[in-house]
């Protein structure tokens, strides 16, 4: 079946590292997003990692998957107040081959000065 | 160039009315999604339309809800009568792809449905 979870809240002060947590049941799943969701504004793809990855690095982001737990995590470094927002972990399903998206719940990330 | 855009931003309807909403894609992707995400919970696929084909319709909820895609560019989600449960975010999404690294989704602003 196809289910993602995520912790509801998160909240960090300026300057520290943020970890955003996320699991999945599919152990097909190709892709794997983060999508950022700031007030009034659609969702913006952060970053993916392929599934024969276990680790990918831009820059503030961190991806790290661990394909054996079925866990991504989302590591900000240097976490800012912009960077306040709901962040959500997406798989796309290997049998799918239309590229539909399957959600977490999101995680809202509370950035205090 | 415009990025995905969605109308209106915000609807409030009364139970059993009806109301269309709308999504342009960026221009060229042959992908289109729609989703929606009810208060606090995971964002949930309702479709996806490969030019104007449906191409997958396992996430709509019933009948009440329909979509369209004429023509291959905008499309529209028509929900009638709408419901109490119907209430939540609207986001439509476009891609060049289904598959791959093509099949990067880009969304809109989101559709805020209330239904009293």
């Amino acid at each position: 079946g196809e289910d993602v979870e995520q912790s509801l809240f998160l909240s960090v002060r300026e300057g520290d590292s943020s970890v955003i947590n996320c699991t999945y049941t599919d152990s097909s799943s190709t892709y794997l997003y983060w999508y950022k969701q700031e007030p009034g504004a659609g969702l913006q793809l952060l970053t993916y990692i392929f599934s024969n990855m276990d680790m990918k690095q831009d820059q503030r982001l961190t991806v790290l998957l661990n394909k054996k737990d079925k866990h991504l995590s989302l590591r900000i470094a240097d976490t800012q107040t912009g960077d306040s927002a709901i962040y959500f972990c997406a798989e796309t399903p290997k049998y799918n081959q239309g590229g539909k998206l399957i959600f977490g719940q999101g995680t809202e990330l509370s950035v205090k000065p | 160039e415009a990025g995905v855009t969605q109308f209106p931003s915000h609807s409030v309807i009364e139970k059993g009315q009806t109301v269309t909403l709308r999504c342009d894609p960026i221009s060229g992707h042959d992908n289109l999604y729609w989703y929606r995400r009810v208060m606090g919970k995971e964002i949930k696929f309702l479709l996806h339309f490969v030019k104007e084909s449906k191409q997958d319709e396992s996430g709509m909820p019933n009948n009440r809800f329909l979509a369209e895609r004429t023509g291959g560019t905008y499309s529209t989600l028509k929900v009638q009568p709408a419901e109490l449960e119907d209430s939540g975010v609207y986001f439509c999404a476009s891609s060049l792809s289904g598959t791959g690294k093509d099949n990067e989704q880009f969304f809109g602003p989101g559709t805020r449905l209330t239904v009293l």
